[in-house]
């Protein structure tokens, strides 16, 4: 299995460049998160999914949008970038029927808006 | 609401040395809690957990962690530091019992290992 896959790895964009960042899991897993990470500041929560049709607010949403386009996949879309945005942002899945609230994580796309 | 507080930004210890990081937590209800570690440039593994059975668990690479309710305290012990656990700690609560609730992380304690 590969666990949680995101893709890109890296990405630079340009203050109001848009682009949706990807994750894929294959563990049959019923809920999946997105978080940013920011030095000094921890993960934090910016959309969850806690099933296939159903997506709900973290923390942070705001100048975020997702889609959870089926059991597998999970994206996260920054319409209209901005340096704020610069972060690095981790997926993660979970299915709590199995194992309760555990988190499995993927390896992370590094974003820098200029 | 959960919460959780980590002591310390910043761990430096020397290699053989116990390894103490502090994690305190507040929650409404009886908490579920988990460390993560971060190894550079990588995403978070699971160390261990705590999900209401034995308080005392233990974890991968000879971690462990003490649920202590009185304390609101999820402490995570290693005896003795190896260089290889040089990396980034998470402490993490969830609200038990209710499925797929979002864990809420604390701000991370960096963990250096002095040869």
């Amino acid at each position: 299995n590969a666990g949680v896959t995101q893709t890109p790895k890296f990405q630079v964009l340009k203050t109001g460049q848009s682009m949706t960042l990807q994750c894929a899991q294959d563990m049959n897993h019923n809920s999946m998160y997105w978080y940013r990470q920011d030095p000094g500041m921890g993960l934090r929560l910016i959309y969850y999914s806690a099933s296939e049709g159903t997506t709900d607010k973290g923390e942070v949403p705001n100048g975020y949008n997702v889609s959870r386009l089926n059991k597998r996949e999970f994206s996260l879309r920054l319409e209209s970038a901005a340096p704020s945005q610069t972060s690095v942002y981790f997926c993660a899945s979970s299915d709590s029927w199995r194992e309760i609230d555990t988190q499995y994580f993927g390896p992370g796309t590094r974003l820098t808006v200029l | 609401a959960q919460s959780v507080t980590q002591l310390g930004s910043h761990v430096s210890v020397s290699e053989g040395a116990l390894v103490l990081l502090r994690c305190n937590y507040s929650s409404s209800v009886p908490p579920y809690l988990f460390w993560y570690v971060q190894y550079p440039n990588q995403g978070l593994q699971l160390l261990l957990k705590y999900t209401s059975a034995a308080t005392l668990v233990k974890g991968i690479n000879g971690f462990e962690a003490e649920f202590k309710k009185s304390e609101t305290s999820f402490h995570l012990t290693k005896p003795s530091a190896h260089m290889r656990d040089a990396a980034e700690y998470f402490c993490a609560v969830s609200g038990g019992n209710s499925g797929n609730t979002p864990l809420v992380f604390g701000k991370g304690t960096r963990l250096s290992v002095i040869a």
